[in-house]
């Protein structure tokens, strides 16, 4: 398939190791975020959501971190594997129009085995 | 979660002419929604397909260039209309996986669109 990441931030990491991914938001009434994965060929994958009355949210290997003093928000992947390389989209909602996403730019996360 | 299907998965089309995409969720859904995703971007909603009436679009996004149909509750199909090398994308659906909470949003596979 082709890539879609010709033009966003990148990371590269070590199997085995924890990766940071970041996303900074601009509107500070968003109240629901997203983080997708999306391999090379496919649609974004729902990888784990956060409400902005948390902030912090755990799920298998992911860990979602949300700062809304400084609206910023990351995903954190322990024990990094082969099959998590792909493109990592942050996605909020702003709760006042139900559904709406607005995606951040994107980073694509390579690991090594 | 919604399992969402698109057709066709890919195409490849000559400038002025139009492709219709087909969105099929398995579940019914009130809303859907319609993002681009151009090369080496991220994704941007083109429209909301709302099902008995007109659908809502974006600003930049216009009803003649890219007209959607909503028939029923599990089905959307988005039109891209005159198509020209900058239509080239990856053409996305999405639906909520739970009727109560509209926000998480699932994706289909998408339709890579290319234009000659």
């Amino acid at each position: 398939g082709e890539s879609v990441g010709l033009h966003l931030p990148t990371l590269s990491v070590q199997e085995g190791d924890n990766s940071i991914i970041n996303c900074a938001y601009s509107n500070s009434a968003s109240d629901y975020f997203i983080w997708y994965k999306q391999e090379s060929g496919k649609g974004p994958q729902f990888i784990i959501d956060i409400r902005s009355n948390m902030d912090k949210r755990q799920g298998q290997r992911v860990t979602v971190l949300l700062n809304k003093t400084v609206k910023h928000l990351s995903l954190q992947i322990a024990a990094t594997q082969p099959g998590d390389s792909a493109v990592y989209f942050c996605a909020e909602n702003s709760g006042t129009s139900y559904g709406k996403l607005t995606f951040g730019q994107g980073t694509i996360l390579t690991v090594h085995p | 979660s919604a399992v969402i299907s698109q057709k066709p998965s890919r195409d490849i089309c000559q400038r002025g002419t139009s492709l219709t995409i087909q969105c099929q969720v398995d579940s019914q859904v009130t809303m859907m929604f319609w993002y681009r995703q151009q090369p080496g971007q991220s994704l941007t909603l083109i429209a909301t397909a709302n099902q008995g009436s007109e659908a809502t679009y974006e600003s930049g996004f216009v009803i003649d260039k890219f007209p959607i149909s909503r028939p029923n509750l599990t089905f959307s199909t988005l039109t891209v209309s005159n198509m020209s090398p900058e239509d080239s994308s990856i053409y996305l659906c999405s639906a909520p996986g739970d009727r109560d909470f509209l926000n998480e949003q699932f994706f289909g596979p998408g339709t890579r669109l290319t234009v000659l």
